[in-house]
């Protein structure tokens, strides 16, 4: 069946990076596009970029466009979101959906930014 | 960037009756919306894509409307299990964007 597992919570000090990754099967991964939504305790859902993961073509929001990278590894089906220069407000839970309209999602990943 | 507008923010309804959700873009997205339900300590779920599309496993009672701007979402029949969070979001423009919710609460 269609899955997507992500990697587990993570803590990290502000001024750091966190990479989060989501590991894909059961569908056809290469032939597929991974997007990343992050949403804050209670908030809403942020869109924060997209990938192809065939062309590697990437597409960010303008929030985070500056220190967001999102990657792919196709031997692995496997994305990954990097998020640089952390803080406070990046506290939330990351989720990778993939499929051109979201169809699938993985199960989440907290991240907690603290000092 | 395209905002997206939910409306109302909390909708209260009785089980068995019908909800209508609303959803409306600043700028046209033809009919490339989709919308997503959200149950507590759960990752959203798509529902409906290409504005009325229902995607696979998702029950009948659910069905989306409109094109260019507005855009609804009614549950036919509101079951236990329907009681959640529903957000739109637009891929018809660079970039995606998400509305703010609507809290389908039980009355």
């Amino acid at each position: 069946q269609v899955q997507l597992v992500q990697s587990g919570p993570e803590v990290k000090k502000p001024g750091t990076s966190v990479k989060v990754s989501c590991k894909a099967s059961g569908f056809t991964f290469i032939t597929s596009a991974v997007q990343w939504v992050r949403q804050a305790r209670g908030q809403r859902l942020e869109w924060i970029g997209w990938i192809a993961v065939g062309s590697g073509n990437t597409n960010y929001a303008q929030n985070f466009r500056e220190r967001v990278t999102i990657t792919r590894d196709m031997s692995t089906n496997t994305a990954y979101m990097e998020l640089s220069s952390l803080t406070s407000e990046d506290t939330a839970i990351f989720y990778c959906a993939a499929g051109h309209y979201g169809d699938y999602w993985g199960q989440g990943t907290l991240v907690t930014v603290s000092s | 960037e395209i905002m997206m507008t939910q409306s109302p923010a909390t909708l209260s309804v009785s089980p068995g009756e019908r909800a209508t959700l609303s959803c409306r873009a600043s700028q046209s997205v033809n009919s490339n919306l989709a919308w997503f339900q959200q149950k507590p300590g759960q990752a959203p779920r798509l529902l409906i894509y290409g504005a009325s599309t229902r995607a696979t496993g998702i029950p009948a009672r659910f069905s989306g409307g409109g094109s260019g701007t507005e855009f609804t979402l009614t549950i036919s029949s509101l079951q236990s299990e329907d009681f959640a969070v529903y957000y739109c979001q637009q891929y018809n423009n660079w970039p995606r964007t998400f509305g703010r919710g609507t809290k389908l609460e039980i009355k």
